[in-house]
């Protein structure tokens, strides 16, 4: 079946520091990928998505690049802020599962001032 | 646009009552509506797919009768947690899927956190 794996946390970091969060994915056909994130206390909120090969999706500076030949959509930002602070979730819909969504563990990032 | 809302934000009951949650989809219509289930610190899963004017499809393992789900319009799924111990103090967190046009992104409500003491 379907899968994703993101790298565990958490993530800690200074202000202004690059962040890289990878994720690989698992699944028959061709699958839209997406990164979700968690603030505290909060439910999820879309951060960006891609629905195929070598798109690349982004929002509020954060990017990932759906690599069909890696099968992986890795997030980044080049500059984080201390309100980035978050849990990061990489998530697939897949066709062959009714587009039901399939979230990695999810990568909990720090930063600090 | 594309706000979905749940209600309570938090609830506490005592062991052995029943508690319901209600799912909204506040400017959008979905037919489909998901209930996840998020420990502290872990992922979400998956407990059961809503479908409107039809019963829920549950996942694996989890018990039908003990959380029943409704979909009775095209904006509103509950799910009422019923006979509630402590181990199902958990993180609820519904989304909503947009089949009018939009795609078939999911959209996320803020969650309901139940305590069972």
């Amino acid at each position: 079946g379907d899968s994703v794996t993101q790298m565990e946390g958490p993530v800690t970091l200074s202000e202004e520091a690059f962040l890289t969060i990878n994720c690989t994915y698992t699944a028959t056909g061709y699958p839209s990928l997406f990164w979700y994130v968690q603030y505290p206390g909060e439910g999820l909120q879309l951060l960006l998505k891609a629905t195929k090969a070598d798109d690349k999706g982004s929002n509020k500076g954060f990017e990932a690049t759906y690599r069909k030949e890696t099968t992986s959509f890795h997030l980044e930002k080049g500059s984080v802020q201390v309100s980035d602070s978050a849990v990061y979730f990489c998530a697939l819909s897949g066709q062959a599962a009714g587009n039901k969504l399939t979230f990695g563990g999810g990568t909990r990032v720090l930063v600090k001032p | 646009g594309a706000v979905v809302s749940q209600h309570p934000s938090w609830v506490i009951c005592k062991s052995g009552t029943s508690v319901k949650i209600e799912c909204r989809s506040l400017d959008f219509q979905a037919t489909t509506m998901f209930w996840y289930r998020q420990f502290p610190k872990q992922s979400l899963m998956l407990m059961a797919t809503s479908n409107e004017g039809s019963k829920a499809t549950y996942e694996q393992g989890v018990e039908k009768d003990k959380f029943l789900i409704n979909h009775a319009s095209l904006t509103l799924s509950t799910l009422t947690v019923t006979s509630a111990h402590p181990e199902d103090s958990s993180f609820y967190i519904c989304s909503a899927r947009d089949t009018s046009g939009r795609g078939y992104e999911q959209y996320f409500g803020p969650g309901t956190r139940l305590t069972v003491t």
